[in-house]
């Protein structure tokens, strides 16, 4: 099945500051999210990118299909932004999700 | 909107009850909605897939008797632990094909299973 691998598995931040998460996949998908999920367990839809780039606020995520791998970029950020990230991704409506990025902003 | 409820958000049973879990999409239909579990400070595992009107398809290793799946209509799916043992103690979450997006998946909010 699909491989998906986060990078970095954890990473602290002074509020403030950019950020780069990684999502590679082992082959092609159909769909790729990225998810925040909070301290509470909700996941919250960040990104849905199969390709391209979108932005939203402070985030924005590339992903280049071609090169099986996804960005999530973090500007300027808060302390509400830690909890961890999950790429997910899926060639038949099933995700698989990676890790996760174990993010905390420290304020 | 594309909204996913839960009920309850947490439980605690005892050992060989079984307990349920709903699923509800609010402002869609789902034809389609997942169970996911995930253990502290791992990543979300799929369960089983559930699609409105037919039997679900389970994961390799998911065990289908104990894990009962119910999609009975359009906006509700339910999940059953049957004879719950401790080591079903877990964060279970279930997602919904929105049909906005062909294949964007919106999640609930999850419960919280403890099992004594």
């Amino acid at each position: 099945g699909i491989q998906v691998e986060q990078s970095p598995p954890d990473l602290i931040l002074q509020e403030g500051a950019n950020s780069t998460l990684r999502c590679n996949f082992s082959d092609s998908v159909n769909n790729l999210q990225w998810f925040h999920q909070n301290p509470w367990g909700q996941l919250i839809n960040l990104f849905y990118i199969p390709s391209g780039t979108k932005q939203n606020g402070r985030l924005s995520a590339t992903t280049v299909a071609t090169e099986r791998y996804s960005l999530l970029y973090i500007s300027s950020s808060q302390t509400t932004d830690s909890g961890v990230y999950f790429c997910a991704v899926d060639s038949s409506y099933k995700l698989i999700f990676g890790s996760g990025t174990r993010l905390l902003v420290r304020p | 909107g594309a909204v996913v409820s839960q009920h309850p958000s947490w439980v605690i049973c005892k050992s060989g009850t079984s307990v349920k879990i709903e699923c509800r999409s609010l402002d869609f239909q789902a034809t389609t909605m997942f169970w996911y579990r995930q253990f502290p400070k791992q990543s979300l595992m799929l369960m089983a897939t559930s699609n409105e009107g037919s039997k679900a398809t389970y994961e390799q290793g998911v065990e289908k008797d104990k894990f009962l799946i119910n999609h009975a209509s359009l906006t509700l799916s339910t999940l059953t632990v049957t004879s719950a043992h401790p080591e079903d103690s877990s964060f279970y979450i279930c997602s919904a094909l929105s049909g906005r997006a062909q294949y964007e998946q919106y999640f609930g909010p999850g419960t919280r299973l403890t099992v004594t």
